[in-house]
């Protein structure tokens, strides 16, 4: 069964940083590309950023480009988010999700990890 | 990088049939079969129920079913339930740059 345990989550200051990571397990993890996506409170799902299987390819939203950086350790199964100059919009539960489906289709995700970006 | 449009709210009485649609562009919706959708209880993590526009994961109930047309996918709810009441949210990928779209969701309340 495959499972996905984000966790870093918390309370930040406008300005700050945060890392977040996921822990895989149940699948062959550096065969799969692995995606954040986030959702406001109250809102609807935004895309953040993928990274594919090897590492070697990542992608970002325009929201994100340049103060978000993915990575993975295929070593540890590992996915991390390193969010820098965080501002009050990215306030967020930011989920962990995988595509085993190879249609571009989020088939698992994580529980979800909140970030909040407050004074 | 646009969301794809959604109708906010959609309803139905039980055993009716519903249908939410999904407009993107040629960019997206309209160029690659690579439309999903998903269903999200509140308090909890989306669950994907259709895939490739048309494909249903093992153990998603065929009242669930998706197409598309142009620009435009569509996911239609049959035989509505009570338990189907929740947001649904499509999603596209997207080139030009590489990305993935969401819809905004639609409330789909079963009267």
């Amino acid at each position: 069964e495959v499972q996905l345990l984000e966790s870093g989550g918390g309370l930040v200051q406008p300005g700050g940083s945060l890392r977040l990571s996921c822990a895989a397990s149940g699948l062959t993890f550096s065969r799969t590309a692995m995606s954040w996506v986030r959702q406001a409170p109250g809102k609807g799902l935004q895309w953040v950023s993928a990274i594919t299987g090897s590492g070697d390819i990542t992608h970002y939203a325009d929201s994100v480009q340049g103060r978000f950086t993915i990575s993975r350790d295929n070593s540890e199964n590992t996915v991390s988010l390193q969010m820098n100059s965080l501002r009050v919009d990215d306030t967020a539960v930011y989920f962990c999700a995988l595509d085993s489906t190879s249609s571009g289709a989020y088939d698992h995700w994580g529980q979800g990890t909140l970030v909040t970006v407050s004074s | 990088q646009s969301a794809l449009t959604q109708p906010a709210s959609v309803s139905g009485s039980p055993g009716q049939s519903t249908t939410i649609s999904c407009t993107g562009t040629s960019s997206d919706v309209g160029t690659y079969d690579f439309v999903s959708w998903y269903q999200q209880h509140p308090g909890s993590a989306p669950k994907l129920i259709i895939y490739a526009v048309s494909k249903r994961p093992s153990g998603v109930s065929d009242r669930f079913s998706g197409s598309k047309s142009g620009n435009t996918a569509s996911l239609t709810v049959s035989g509505l339930q009570a338990e189907d009441e929740a947001d649904y949210y499509c999603c596209s990928y997207a080139s030009s740059p590489t990305s993935v779209l969401f819809g905004g969701g639609t409330k789909l309340t079963v009267l």
